[in-house]
């Protein structure tokens, strides 16, 4: 059975920072990754998507990469900002079902 | 463009008290489509998916059921509501093909009272 792990739950960073979540999942065996950001209350708003083939994607001042044979990967966020406070969770396809992390909820203090 | 339509946004509901939540998709056609539950602090659950009109695959034993009666619409309903039913209930697309991205509604926040 997948298991997708997001460690810490929580960070608290100054803004500006340069930060790094990590997401890990036990079954290589996947189709895509998914980096998905959630607002309280709110539904997921879809980041970034790396297919099982690739190694990593850009998109404005987040880049997320996958190393799916060790099972990781990880989205990186470059000068953060307080707009950037949120739940970021990642999530793994394999068939026709995401498997989610539990997220990392993230507070980038002004 | 596809979009995709969730309601309620939120709803209170009394124990025993049936429930209907419906999801449609436009701008697509024959995409797969699904229910997840997000209770506070255990993460999304996947509750059901379908992969095409009448098609409905349950992830988990419990009190709800999924119905596909056309193509981009999907309900969640449950005939009598269990307080343990509460919580944030949320839709996705993805088109057919595997590999694709899975698009969010807004969710709709239950509490069964």
């Amino acid at each position: 059975k997948q298991e997708v792990t997001q460690i810490p739950a929580a960070l608290s960073v100054p803004e500006g920072e340069n930060l790094v979540l990590n997401c890990s999942f036990t079954d290589s065996a996947i189709y895509n990754l998914q980096w998905f950001r959630q607002d309280p209350g709110k539904g997921l708003t879809s980041l970034l998507l790396i297919q099982s083939s690739q190694r990593e994607q850009t998109s404005g001042r987040l880049n997320a990469s996958l190393d799916k044979s060790s099972g990781r990967s990880t989205l990186y966020i470059a000068a953060s900002q307080p707009g950037d406070s949120a739940t970021y969770l990642c999530a793994v396809r394999a068939n026709s079902k995401l498997t989610f992390g539990k997220g990392i909820t993230l507070s980038v203090r002004p | 463009s596809q979009t995709i339509h969730q309601w309620p946004a939120t709803l209170v509901q009394p124990v025993g008290s049936p429930l209907s939540l419906e999801c449609t998709v436009e701008g697509t056609s024959n995409p797969n489509l699904y229910w997840y539950r997000q209770a506070a602090g255990r993460g999304l659950q996947l509750l059901f998916y379908s992969v095409g009109i009448g098609q409905i695959s349950s992830e988990v034993p419990q009190n709800l059921s999924a119905s596909r009666p056309q193509d981009r619409q999907f309900i969640l309903s449950s005939k009598k509501l269990l307080l343990s039913d509460s919580g944030f209930y949320l839709c996705a697309w993805s088109k057919g093909s595997l590999d694709t991205e899975a698009f969010f509604g807004q969710g709709t926040r239950l509490t069964v009272v």
